[in-house]
């Protein structure tokens, strides 16, 4: 059974850059077969998709977050990462990690929430 | 960026009844539409892919169908569990994949 867990330092002032770990069990991302997703949810609100990194480290992002967003992935620990600069408090929001299985949402993190304040 | 927008916003059904959901894509997605279902404080539960194919595990009074820009979630007939919303996704575009608004189900 593939298991994710999203974490993170915390809160986040302005300005500066989030930073969220995916640890990844029961699975390796090494794996060709699946892309590893961030998705997000503001409060009360709906999903957004942020992007994902594919075994081979090739990535894609949302248009709208293009700008600021990195995927990245450490396979020796089965983990992948997302940094995302220069937040506002329009990022607040919980955070997921998904394995993406020809486009679909299979597997998922049980969300972390990262509140961007001065 | 492909539009994915869910009807109603919310739905209120009672127990035993037959709830159904819309999604409408503002361009065709073949069919490459999946429907989640999350609960309070849980994350998405992928329920239907492929537009029509249960998910391992899902049961059968969840049904989808359509192609295209249309499509539907069945419930035949709520149980106290499916209270809950359910978001639409298209996969047809990955640039980027889009989410539907989602649909809430609540008890009537």
């Amino acid at each position: 059974q593939v298991q994710l867990q999203e974490s993170g330092p915390g809160p986040v002032k302005p300005s500066q850059t989030l930073s969220l770990t995916c640890t990844v069990s029961g699975g390796s991302i090494s794996s060709g077969s699946y892309y590893w997703s961030w998705i997000r949810q503001p409060a009360g609100k709906g999903l957004e998709w942020i992007g994902h990194i594919f075994s081979s480290g090739s990535t894609n992002y949302n248009p709208s977050l293009k700008s600021r967003v990195t995927i990245s992935a450490d396979t020796s620990k089965n983990q992948f990462s997302l940094d995302l600069t220069s937040v506002t408090a329009a990022d607040t929001a919980v955070y997921y990690c998904a394995r993406t299985a020809v486009g679909t949402l299979d597997y998922w993190g049980q969300g972390t929430l990262v509140t961007v304040s001065s | 960026e492909i539009v994915m927008t869910q009807s109603p916003a919310t739905l209120s059904v009672s127990p035993g009844e037959r709830a159904t959901l819309s999604c409408r894509a503002s361009q065709s997605v073949s069919r490459n539409l999946a429907w989640y279902q999350q609960k309070p404080g849980q994350a998405p539960r992928l329920l239907i892919y492929d537009a029509s194919t249960r998910a391992t595990g899902i049961p059968a009074r969840f049904s989808g169908s359509g192609s295209g820009t249309e499509f539907t979630l069945t419930i035949s007939s709520l149980q106290s569990e499916d209270f809950a919303v359910y978001y639409c996704q298209q996969y047809n575009n990955w640039s980027p994949v889009t989410f539907g608004g989602g649909t809430k189900v609540e008890i009537k």
